[in-house]
């Protein structure tokens, strides 16, 4: 059982369309992470948010982290197909070097 | 540029050899981990590290240890290798005790046969 369970697995759009992806737990964490993966490659953090409530933006990204701390979602504004990757949440607990991730969300955006 | 570097992008290995994965950050972050990518698992962390000498398990860390005699280096040993243990190994290195998240590698895909 994954403590952050990640919702859609996967997506399929078409260019220009908007989307988002949350991240849920009935756990508190004291800060969430958002990753990027391409194929082949390493996930890249995209954000943190660390208080209850915050929202940050990454150009067309928007990133929520809910108001108890326990779930966060992403919006993407006119995807592109440069968006194309698997997105990772990540909740970070108290103790910092335990990270929990979330088993992903896989977007295709086609042109 | 920060970086972590992993040695080998794809290795192939015999069922039953010893397989070194080997991992390089120039950070100097204090903690390093390793995890295995799997479809449908995401990401699993089998061991890390927060110091030079210093090794904690993860969730996974049956049939793989680990070295870190140097606090840049972090090394993944597969005993004997299985072909249960096919699978992509990330690295990742964080600051100490902070709220900063990971800089992953860019993986080593590894097939056992």
């Amino acid at each position: 059982t994954q403590l952050l369970e990640q919702s859609p697995q996967f997506l399929s759009i078409q260019e220009g369309e908007n989307l988002t992806v949350y991240c849920n737990s009935s756990s508190v964490f004291s800060s969430l992470q958002w990753y990027r993966q391409e194929p082949g490659e390493g996930p890249v953090l995209l954000v943190t948010v660390v208080t209850g409530g915050e929202v940050k933006k990454l150009k067309r990204l928007t990133f929520q982290f809910g108001d108890a701390r326990k779930d966060s979602s992403l919006h993407i504004t006119a995807a592109q197909p440069g968006d194309t990757g698997l997105y990772l949440c990540a909740g970070v607990t108290d103790n910092f070097n335990k990270f929990y991730f979330g088993s992903g969300t896989k977007l295709n955006v086609k042109p | 540029d920060v970086k972590v570097t992993q040695s080998s992008r794809y290795l192939v290995k015999r069922t039953g050899e010893k397989v070194f994965l080997e991992c390089v950050q120039d950070m100097d972050h204090e903690n390093m981990f390793w995890y295995r990518q799997d479809p449908g698992l995401g990401l699993r962390l089998i061991y890390f590290s927060y110091d030079v000498k210093m090794k904690e398990k993860g969730d996974i860390p049956e049939g793989y240890s680990v070295s870190r005699e140097k606090k840049e280096r972090f090394s993944l040993i597969l005993e004997s290798a299985s072909t249960n243990q096919t699978s992509m190994y990330l690295c990742a290195s964080r600051p100490g005790a902070s709220r900063y998240g990971y800089t992953f590698g860019s993986g080593t895909r590894l097939t056992v046969v």
